[in-house]
């Protein structure tokens, strides 16, 4: 059964960091791409990251560029999210998914952890 | 980037009735390679989203199959046949044909 925990959520004031993990089971991880994805509470869901299977290609959304870093441990079957900057607009929950395998998109959601910038 | 936009927003409807929900796309969705990478995604409060149909009409691991996919282009369907508890929640469409994926706002359905 593939499983996605995310762990790293919390309060931080705005200007901070945040690391998120995600402890990733139950299938190959070094095969696939990994994502993460948020959702401000009360809104929809946005795309904000991913990299490759091998981790050496990451791609970003606009809004977190130059202060969010993705990386991924195939060793230990871990993906990280490194917030940096962070601003009030970061508040969202963050779901670690992972891409899919033969066409283009995005399968297994893990549970999400809830990022809160706030003074 | 892609504008996803679905209608409605909102979808009260009745245990064992059918339901529809539209997705719209501000561009065309075809790939490259041919394939449409359009998908949909069902977020149930408390539970993980997941994945129910991708490229436009393929039902995912272990979804029933009164949930099913239709459309071309840019605009796009998704149908429950027969409404049942289970199926409350936030539906999403997501494109990944096009950097950066995008997702439609979402539409609530809930149970009248």
């Amino acid at each position: 059964e593939v499983q996605l925990v995310e762990s790293g959520g919390g309060l931080v004031q705005p200007g901070g960091s945040l690391r998120l993990s995600c402890a990733a089971s139950g299938f190959t991880f070094r095969s696939y791409w990994m994502h993460w994805v948020r959702q401000v509470p009360g809104k929809g869901l946005g795309w904000v990251s991913r990299v490759n299977s091998y981790g050496n290609s990451t791609t970003y959304a606009d809004s977190v560029k130059g202060r969010f870093t993705i990386s991924r441990d195939n060793s230990k079957n871990m993906l990280y999210l490194q917030m940096d900057s962070l601003r009030a607009e970061d508040t969202a929950i963050y779901y670690c998914v992972r891409g899919s395998s033969g066409w283009y998109g995005v399968d297994y959601w893990g549970q999400g952890t809830l990022v809160t910038v706030s003074s | 980037e892609i504008v996803m936009t679905q209608t409605p927003l909102s979808s009260p409807v009745t245990l064992g009735q059918p339901a529809s929900i539209s997705c719209r796309s501000s561009q065309s969705l075809v790939h490259r390679d041919g394939n449409t990478y359009l998908s949909w995604i069902h977020h149930r409060p408390g539970q993980p989203p997941r994945l129910l149909i991708y490229k436009i009409s393929t039902r995912f691991s272990g979804v029933p199959d009164r949930f099913s996919g239709s459309g071309a282009g840019t605009d796009f369907t998704l149908k429950i046949s027969r409404v049942e508890a289970e199926d409350v929640g936030v539906y999403y469409c997501m494109q990944t044909t096009q950097f950066p994926d995008s997702f439609g706002q979402g539409t609530k359905l809930e149970i009248k």
